[in-house]
């Protein structure tokens, strides 16, 4: 069965540092992985997904995450935070043919 | 044009009263969800449903029946409303396939209070 660890349930960054959020997974077939990210009040948008191929996917709004199949994670970055990256991350995997499975969220609080 | 929309996006209700919340997607997609975040934010999908017909019923009390008019549409009626009922409830939606990879894509939630 598949599940997701997301370490951490708070990150904080000052503005301009770097933003890591972890995710590890657990899956026994290929597993497709997501990023989604949460504002206050709104549904969830898709930051960026990894299915096949190149294991570095970019997202949206300067995100990054790396598969790694070795160990099993799938971290989102962002080199540079800016204020407006304040929000809920949810880390998802799905084995193509099952309902997406979430992990508990991580929120980044972003200081000035 | 919004992908997935929800109404209502903020529902107040005493206990003991029924509801009930609509989801449309205009993506053309075969499989529609409904998921449950607590006050926690953890999200928990509740049902799922491809081209009408029922396929996930996660363990949810009987109180919570969705209904699928067609594969376009996916309400959620709640009997008998309990404090513990309060949640963001959101509609999701997905494409089915070969190439399906479980992207969903999300309506804007809608947020039930029970007093």
């Amino acid at each position: 069965a598949q599940s997701v660890t997301q370490l951490g349930s708070h990150v904080s960054v000052s503005e301009g540092a770097l933003v890591l959020l972890r995710c590890n997974y657990s899956s026994s077939v290929p597993p497709y992985l997501f990023w989604y990210v949460q504002y206050p009040n709104q549904g969830l948008q898709l930051l960026l997904k990894y299915t096949t191929g190149a294991t570095l996917v970019k997202g949206i709004n300067g995100f990054e995450a790396e598969f790694k199949k070795s160990e099993t994670s799938f971290h989102l970055t962002k080199p540079s935070a800016h204020m407006s990256d304040a929000a809920e991350y949810f880390c998802a995997v799905s084995e193509g043919y099952s309902t997406l499975t979430f992990g508990k969220g991580t929120m980044l609080l972003v200081s000035p | 044009d919004t992908a997935v929309s929800q109404t209502p996006k903020y529902l107040v209700t005493q206990m003991g009263n029924d509801k009930s919340i609509k989801c449309e997607q205009n993506l053309g997609h075969d499989t529609m969800y409904w998921y449950k975040q607590d006050s926690k934010k953890f999200l928990k999908i509740m049902f799922s449903y491809n081209n009408k017909e029922l396929i996930i019923n996660e363990t949810v009390p009987n109180r919570f029946s969705p209904k699928s008019p067609d594969k376009a549409h996916l309400n959620l009626h709640i009997n008998s409303l309990e404090l513990g009922d309060s949640a963001v409830y959101f509609c999701a939606s997905s494409q089915e396939g070969r190439t399906n990879t479980g992207e969903l894509f999300f309506g804007e939630g809608s947020r039930l209070t029970v007093l």
